[in-house]
């Protein structure tokens, strides 16, 4: 099993829909979990961080957390053609000092006008 | 205020030739990370700093490459002798409490360098 699993995609949703994205990992450890988009030839852009079980929303992005079941979702709002790139989802199974970053495969989300 | 800063943003060197990447972190943040990503293999976390001291190495693969952090803004990787199947592009990151940075925990990427080893 891998430690961080994603749906490969791609992921495809028309304008103005509900994206949603997910990952599970495998470490209970873990305490720490972000979302990060790359487009094309482009480095990782944080766009959310999520430490606790439930739902942080930031504009058009809300991350939902569950440990109980190592679930972590992306949820985009009102998508745009913008939007479409490649999300990874990265779990830090240690704190702070110590850290141990996993990044999943990522998925191709396709916005189509 | 700068981001992550690399350099070279792109080297095509031949095989055997020793490659060195370079790497300034973020101003006030104290740890930095060396990451790879191939289409084959995704983001892999080759090795990171905190405070200029490296804590983890196991994603080192294998002895041609080291990295080093001279100072608390600045870091080497270096591949030597390199090889075809070291072809990628290799990414460093920072983190710390201040900036942007709501967390420790958050890094922030460079924009990275692709690598080409003929």
């Amino acid at each position: 099993q891998k430690e961080v699993e994603q749906n490969s995609g791609p992921l495809s949703v028309p304008e103005g829909a509900i994206a949603s994205l997910n990952c599970t990992y495998s470490d209970r450890g873990s305490q720490s979990f972000f979302w990060y988009r790359q487009y094309s030839g482009k480095s990782p852009e944080l766009i959310m961080s999520i430490y606790s079980n439930g739902d942080k929303e930031d504009g058009r992005f809300t991350a939902q957390l569950n440990k109980a079941s190592q679930y972590v979702s992306l949820l985009i709002r009102d998508s745009q053609p913008s939007d479409s790139a490649t999300y990874l989802c990265a779990v830090n199974r240690r704190e702070n000092y110590g850290q141990n970053f996993v990044f999943g495969p990522g998925t191709r989300l396709s916005v189509l006008p | 205020d700068a981001g992550v800063i690399q350099s070279p943003r792109h080297e095509v060197t031949e095989m055997g030739q020793e490659v060195t990447l370079r790497c300034k972190l973020i101003s006030g943040h104290n740890s930095l990370f060396w990451y790879r990503q191939t289409m084959m293999r995704g983001l892999e976390l080759l090795i990171y700093f905190n405070n200029n001291v490296p804590i983890d190495d196991s994603g080192m693969p294998e002895d041609r490459f080291s990295a080093k952090m001279p100072n608390a803004s600045f870091s080497t990787l270096k591949i030597q002798p390199s090889e075809p199947r070291d072809s990628a592009v290799y990414f460093c990151a920072s983190s710390g409490t201040s900036g942007r940075s709501s967390s420790y925990n958050e890094q922030f990427f460079g924009p990275g360098t692709r690598l080409t080893v003929l």
